[in-house]
């Protein structure tokens, strides 16, 4: 099947820097998401990718879909304390009919 | 927005209990999922569904059993509940690729 890598892990931050993470795939994608989950709570969509190459933003959140069509990109700019929670890339590619999940980034923003 | 609803939100539960965990919709989606999730961990697909009288297990194997008898409502039951069985439940519906969450549910079971 499908799988994806996710990273980093992990990642603490000082209140306004900029975050980015990324996701590999071992196979070709044709659609690349981005979720964010608060503690306690189901993932949200944050933004969705349809074509290599594509660079889509949501406020202070950027997304790219990589080129090789194999990786996808999450930039966050100057980072702030509500942006704390797990972040989750998810894709789906050729015949497959479900999405398959990144394992997450642990964002934590310190002040 | 998907309009996606759970109930209960948290259950603490004893090992042997039968226990149902709802799930509605209001948009009328074909497409819904079930997903276990330990804290701060992946997803991992338990049961999903296309539409009514439609069922399919996940990628992960799951002794829950799900329904889906009306397109607003797919419940997820575990017939006996035991300790390993402690963990979120989140339920999602589709338009096309894009999957809209729930809030899940937190099940304990001692």
């Amino acid at each position: 099947g499908q799988q994806l890598n996710q990273s980093p892990q992990s990642m603490f931050i000082q209140e306004g820097e900029d975050v980015s993470m990324n996701c590999t795939s071992s196979s070709i994608f044709n659609t690349w998401l981005w979720y964010k989950q608060d503690p306690g709570e189901g993932p949200v969509l944050l933004i969705a990718l349809y074509k290599a190459g594509e660079l889509t933003s949501n406020g202070r959140l950027t997304a790219q879909f990589g080129i090789t069509r194999k990786d996808s990109f999450l930039n966050i700019s100057a980072s702030i304390p509500s942006d704390v929670g797990i972040y989750f890339c998810a894709g789906r590619g050729g015949s497959a009919r479900q999405l398959t999940f990144g394992s997450g980034t642990q964002l934590t923003v310190l002040p | 927005e998907a309009d996606i609803y759970q109930t209960p939100r948290y259950l603490v539960i004893g090992t042997g209990k039968k226990i149902t965990l709802e799930c509605s919709q209001t948009m009328g989606h074909d497409k819904m999922y079930w997903y276990q999730q330990d804290p701060g961990m992946e997803l991992h697909l338990i049961h999903y569904s296309y539409g009514v009288n439609s069922t399919e297990k996940g990628d992960l194997s799951s002794e829950s059993t799900v329904s889906r008898i009306r397109t607003e409502h797919f419940p997820l039951t575990l017939e006996s509940a035991r300790p390993s069985h402690t963990s979120q439940y989140l339920c999602a519906n589709s338009v096309e690729v894009l999957q809209y969450f729930g809030p899940g549910t937190r099940l304990l079971v001692l």
